[in-house]
């Protein structure tokens, strides 16, 4: 069981905008500006899009976008094009002793 | 450019042990912290063990506690993981990951496949 929640898939048409959620709890990614999301494309590595709740590296296209609110942490993709089909992981800092960092149990990006 | 490959992956029985190792180039390795994620197929991403720059700090998931071993070779820019008493839910593809300032991870190898069988 992840110990992030995160829809199984979301889909939208070329040109709309999407948004993947991604819940946590006060000791992930409520009590810390330390959410991160990755792209990954079948058969490739993960790719960072977004760190620090909002920011992109270098590289990433603007059309990514991300947010938090309370406990629950936000991508979204605007101007949805083919090429952003791919899974989306969402990840968080923790303060359990049992983790260093928590995934999300990934998002199927469908572009109709 | 910074490049990680993993290797050292394959077929093992249940009870086996495997070395992982993840060869990095590209950046100054000694100022990175590091990190291993693995991948069950089909499945999501799974952190599993990080160690800081110099080696001093090291942490593991609860799954793999006792059983695995993260370490780094700082004089051959490598980093390593150690892998004792594998069972079938260890299969899945292993990556390495550069440690972003703990923010995240900023580059991932290709990943090698780890299959525990019998």
């Amino acid at each position: 069981q992840s110990a992030l929640t995160q829809p199984a898939s979301v889909s939208g048409s070329p040109g709309q905008s999407i948004t993947i959620s991604c819940t946590g709890t006060g000791s992930d990614v409520g009590g810390y500006n330390y959410v991160s999301w990755y792209q990954q494309h079948p058969g490739k590595a993960p790719k960072l899009m977004i760190y620090e709740v909002t920011t992109r590296p270098s590289g990433v296209s603007d059309r990514f976008s991300g947010s938090k609110s309370g406990n629950t942490a936000s991508l979204t993709i605007s101007g949805l094009q083919a090429e952003d089909e791919a899974d989306y992981y969402c990840s968080s800092y923790t303060n359990s002793t049992t983790l260093y960092v928590v995934f999300g149990g990934g998002t199927k990006v469908t572009v109709l | 450019e910074v490049q990680l490959v993993e290797s050292g992956g394959g077929l093992v029985q249940p009870g086996g042990s495997l070395r992982l190792s993840c060869a990095a180039s590209g950046f100054t390795f000694s100022g990175f912290e590091m990190n291993w994620v693995r991948q069950a197929p089909g499945k999501g991403l799974e952190w599993v063990s990080y160690i800081s720059n110099m080696g001093s700090t090291i942490y593991y998931a609860d799954s793999v506690k006792g059983r695995f071993t993260i370490s780094r070779d700082n004089a051959k820019n490598s980093l390593y993981l150690q892998m004792n008493s594998l069972r079938a839910d260890d299969t899945g593809v292993y990556h390495c990951a550069r440690d972003f300032m703990g923010t995240g991870f900023d580059y991932w190898g290709q990943g090698i496949l780890v299959t525990v069988s019998s």
